[in-house]
């Protein structure tokens, strides 16, 4: 299976903020990565495919960037909402994975 | 609007089996990969597996020779067995839609459902 890791952890940051989270894939996956947030009680919410490729709805404070082991998720300034969990996903080969997680904190 | 919502046992004992089903409305069932996916803090998020275009399935190699994915068109319904349980398949249970744009991801999800492993 592909493993994936994220980077940090956790962070804390504020409100207008630029945050980055990192996440790398044990071999290549080209650019299929896909970036979600969740909320606690909730489900995974689709923020971006295909490693950048906004998701209809998602607000344009949200990019993501890379491809063949290493990608970037960044939020442009933090707002309130934002405060959760994100994970990266790869889907270029069966079985999908995802990351551990990125918590994002307020500070 | 897509909307899915998992129902099912809350509680299976151990070495019985976990079934849940995952309604779809505002969408036909005949398209997409509609997967499980399920959480817990062991295991973080684990894709299980799908069922697309009503009767091709995958699934995890690790859950392999333990599910069942099956579709029921006429109820926009699909559903999830996973057999001989312990303790360890104690998760949240989500089901999704997979949409193909050269590859998966997924885009509706179900709010999920807890299912606990215990005698």
């Amino acid at each position: 299976d592909i493993q994936m890791t994220q980077s940090p952890s956790s962070l804390s940051a504020s409100v207008g903020d630029r945050v980055t989270i990192t996440c790398r894939a044990s071999q290549t996956i080209r650019s299929y990565l896909n970036w979600y947030q969740q909320k606690p009680g909730k489900a995974p919410n689709l923020l971006i495919h295909s490693a950048s490729t906004l998701q209809s709805g998602v607000p344009s404070r949200f990019s993501g960037s890379g491809s063949g082991t290493d990608f970037t998720l960044t939020i442009s300034s933090l707002q309130p909402e934002d405060f959760a969990t994100y994970y990266c996903q790869q889907s270029f080969r069966t079985p999908t994975t995802f990351g551990p997680g990125t918590k994002v904190d307020i500070k | 609007q897509v909307q899915l919502q998992e129902s099912g046992p809350g509680l299976v004992k151990p070495s019985e089996t976990l079934s849940l089903t995952c309604t779809v409305s505002g969408d036909s069932i005949n398209n997409y990969y509609w997967t499980w996916i399920r959480q817990s803090p062991e295991r973080g998020l684990e894709w299980i597996g799908n069922i697309y275009n009503t009767e091709s399935t995958k699934y995890n190699p690790s859950l392999n020779s333990r599910v069942t994915i099956s579709i029921d068109t006429s109820k926009n319904q699909f559903s999830l067995k996973l057999t001989s349980v312990t303790a360890a398949d104690t998760a949240f249970y989500f089901c999704a839609r997979g949409y193909y744009r050269g590859a998966v991801s997924f885009d509706y999800w179900g709010q999920g459902a807890l299912v606990t492993v215990s005698s």
